[in-house]
């Protein structure tokens, strides 16, 4: 599969502030997903983009699919003490039909 | 989305041994994947199970150590044989249709740890 970088590895921040990840692959994606894991769970989808330059929103989550289609990012606002877990992008080349996943991103909220 | 269920969700087993997993959808899907995702790592696909053929299987994973049924378009089983200490992991069943913009979904998991 094709390799994605994700970063940051991990953050540590306080309820309310703002939150960005992104990921860059050297490869064209025609998909990127964001998807959220919870301890003892599966990854649960937060938000699915499916063209270059999409913006879309989920509540606090707002995620863009970059022009070159090589990079997307997560934005959350707003941070609370739910939004703990690990987030993991992942992406499907053209001639995929499988996902390839980056490393994730550990996620801490202090109240 | 579709639901996906997955059994057993955790299961402790001895060295050499060997177990299969299940899982089911509530509804008809073209493709079905398996994943694994070893303690604090990302998830790596293990193979692409096929209605009515072989499994596809990913580098690094061959049919003997990770047999694959899938009779029927709602489930699939994932057998991990001949078990060691490093085939402790989670390992993950998901649904999408291939390259039609649907999005893949996760079951929650089997949580496998070999003594």
């Amino acid at each position: 599969g094709q390799q994605l970088n994700q970063s940051p590895q991990s953050m540590f921040i306080q309820e309310g502030e703002d939150v960005s990840m992104n990921c860059t692959s050297s490869s064209i994606f025609n998909t990127w997903l964001w998807y959220k894991q919870d301890p003892g769970e599966g990854p649960v989808l937060l938000i699915a983009l499916y063209k270059a330059g999409e913006l879309t929103s989920n509540g606090r989550l707002t995620a863009q699919f970059g022009i070159t289609r090589k990079d997307s990012f997560l934005n959350i606002s707003a941070s609370i003490p739910s939004d703990v877990g690990i987030y993991f992008c992942a992406g499907l080349t053209p001639s995929g039909y499988a996902l390839n996943f980056g490393k994730g991103t550990s996620l801490l909220v202090t109240p | 989305s579709a639901v996906i269920s997955q059994k057993p969700s955790r299961d402790i087993c001895q060295r050499g041994t060997s177990l299969t997993i299940q899982c089911q959808v509530d509804s008809q899907v073209t493709m079905m994947f398996w994943y694994r995702q070893q303690p604090g790592q990302s998830l790596t696909l293990i193979a692409t199970a096929n209605q009515g053929s072989e499994a596809t299987y990913e580098s690094g994973f061959v049919i003997d150590k990770f047999p694959i049924s899938r009779p029927n378009l709602t489930f699939s089983t994932l057998t991990v044989s001949n078990m060691s200490p490093e085939d402790s992991s989670i390992y993950l069943c998901s649904v999408g249709v291939a390259n039609d913009n649907q999005p893949q979904h996760f079951g929650d998991g089997t949580r496998l740890s070999i003594l």
